[in-house]
């Protein structure tokens, strides 16, 4: 099941069993997401990206929805393994300021923790 | 190589203390970042370099000074730092956004564990 602790919330899932975390992300005009799985004592880690211009991607084991009408995203891990346990955070890619400066910067979602049940 | 890595893996300083964290990257990346983390917390963006340009600080304090003396270095310089700056210091790495019309994937490095006593 899922549920939200202090900082960060929790979907605990069976060895086997599909999970879907979800991401709600904040600017409209942000036009490339990106999955990263960080497990502890560690950085963040590419599992998958998506454009605007998709609505769905995947990878091994992995997709990604996207849902621009309500600036949602989830990832959708099939076949869960005990590999799979960590933090699991989306990112958007947004327009830095000032706007003439061509640079993007990322904004992290607030996580989900993966405890992977066996 | 698609390995972005960063020295030391852990650092205990005073708060009269200066020291530098270093991030290194050989992908031909022209755009790095230090985020800080707290526990349980997602990655906060701090700097954004672009082509060895400083092109975003997210208000960070002054005791936190970036530095990119070249495409593949980056460094952050920590003076006079408190209790409070104890965080995971990540960097990171991408293809400048000006340049690739597609993907940008960015690439993190295995963080510094900081603690300021």
């Amino acid at each position: 099941g899922e549920s939200v602790g202090l900082h960060l919330p929790t979907l605990s899932v069976q060895e086997g069993d599909n999970s879907i975390i979800n991401c709600a992300y904040s600017n409209s005009a942000s036009d490339y997401f990106i999955w990263y799985k960080q497990e502890s004592g560690k950085g963040p880690q590419f599992i998958i990206d998506i454009r605007s211009n998709m609505d769905k991607r995947q990878g091994q084991r992995v997709t990604v929805l996207l849902n621009k009408t309500v600036k949602h995203l989830s990832l959708q891990i099939a076949a869960t393994q005990p590999g799979d346990s960590a933090v699991y955070f989306c990112a958007e890619n947004t327009q830095g300021l000032p706007l003439t400066s061509g640079t993007y910067k990322y904004i992290f979602g607030t996580g989900t923790r993966l405890k992977v049940l066996a | 190589d698609t390995e972005v890595t960063q020295t030391p893996k852990h650092l205990v300083m005073g708060m009269t203390n200066k020291k530098s964290l270093k991030c290194e990257q050989h992908m031909g990346h022209r755009a790095m970042y230090w985020y800080k983390q707290k526990a349980k917390k997602p990655p906060e963006l701090m700097f954004v370099y672009s082509y060895e340009k400083l092109s975003i600080n997210e208000s960070v304090p002054s005791r936190f000074s970036p530095e990119c003396p070249n495409s593949s270095l980056l460094n952050l310089h920590l003076h006079a730092l408190q209790p409070e700056d104890s965080a995971l210091y990540l960097c990171a790495s991408s293809q400048d956004r000006a340049r690739i019309a597609t993907y940008n994937e960015q690439f993190f490095g295995p963080g510094t564990r900081l603690t300021v006593l």
